[in-house]
């Protein structure tokens, strides 16, 4: 069954300090398509990036980037240089390639993540 | 830009009323959907529709109904609302495709049953 688990609930920064987010997931099928979106505290989900399981590339968008590893089923994600502006909840998503599915997210459970001055 | 839109950002209901939280989105997706967040439990898919009065259920259908008379509305109904219920409910719509789409996402409801 498919399956998001973001063990890392609740995360405490300073600003200017590294973080890394992680997320581990769980599918049967070959095709999938990882995600990951931030949720302000406006309550609005901003979609970040979309992953498909044959890229491994690592992706780096300004300060923000992303490790995929299939061979640890994981799609972590690392802020830069933190900001205040980078407090939210972050969460990963899976989506299974099909007909079937027709974009059925699975989410994890969010990691909240507080920068402070 | 997409856009998506919740009729209400707060809610306060009582226990036994019929509820009805309206989404609307302006990009012609062909995807619509329902979720409720709840502390530690992250979001979970209620209701989906692919099509106009097409409707499948998510993973937690129960005391919940869906509405779609056209394309870019989306009702979420609550028939008799428990105080269970109590929860922010978020809409999101996508574009026609097969996994591959982000979904857009409303800026929620919180609705609370008292």
């Amino acid at each position: 069954a498919q399956k998001v688990t973001q063990a890392q609930t609740e995360i405490s920064v300073v600003e200017k300090e590294d973080v890394t987010l992680d997320c581990v997931y769980e599918t049967r099928d070959t095709t999938y398509y990882l995600f990951w979106y931030k949720q302000p505290p406006s309550g609005e989900l901003v979609f970040l990036i979309r992953r498909n399981s044959f890229d491994e590339q690592n992706e780096i968008s300004g300060r923000y980037s992303w490790n995929f590893q299939k061979s640890t089923s994981s799609f972590n994600f690392t802020i830069t240089a933190s900001q205040v502006v980078d407090s939210a909840v972050y969460f990963c998503a899976l989506s299974e390639a099909g007909w079937y599915n027709t974009d059925k997210l699975i989410f994890g459970t969010g990691t909240r993540l507080q920068v402070f001055p | 830009d997409v856009k998506v839109t919740q009729s209400s950002r707060y809610l306060v209901k009582r226990t036994g009323e019929k509820v009805f939280l309206e989404c609307v989105q302006d990009m012609d997706h062909e995807n619509m959907f329902w979720y409720r967040q709840d502390p530690g439990l992250g979001l979970r898919l209620i209701y989906f529709s692919y099509d106009v009065k097409m409707k499948e259920k998510g993973d937690i259908p129960e005391g919940y109904s869906v509405s779609r008379e056209k394309k870019e509305r989306f009702s979420l109904i609550l028939e008799s609302a428990s105080t269970n219920q109590t929860s922010m409910y978020l809409c999101a719509s996508s574009p026609e495709a097969f996994g591959y789409d982000e979904q857009f996402f409303g800026p929620g409801t919180r609705l609370t049953v008292l």
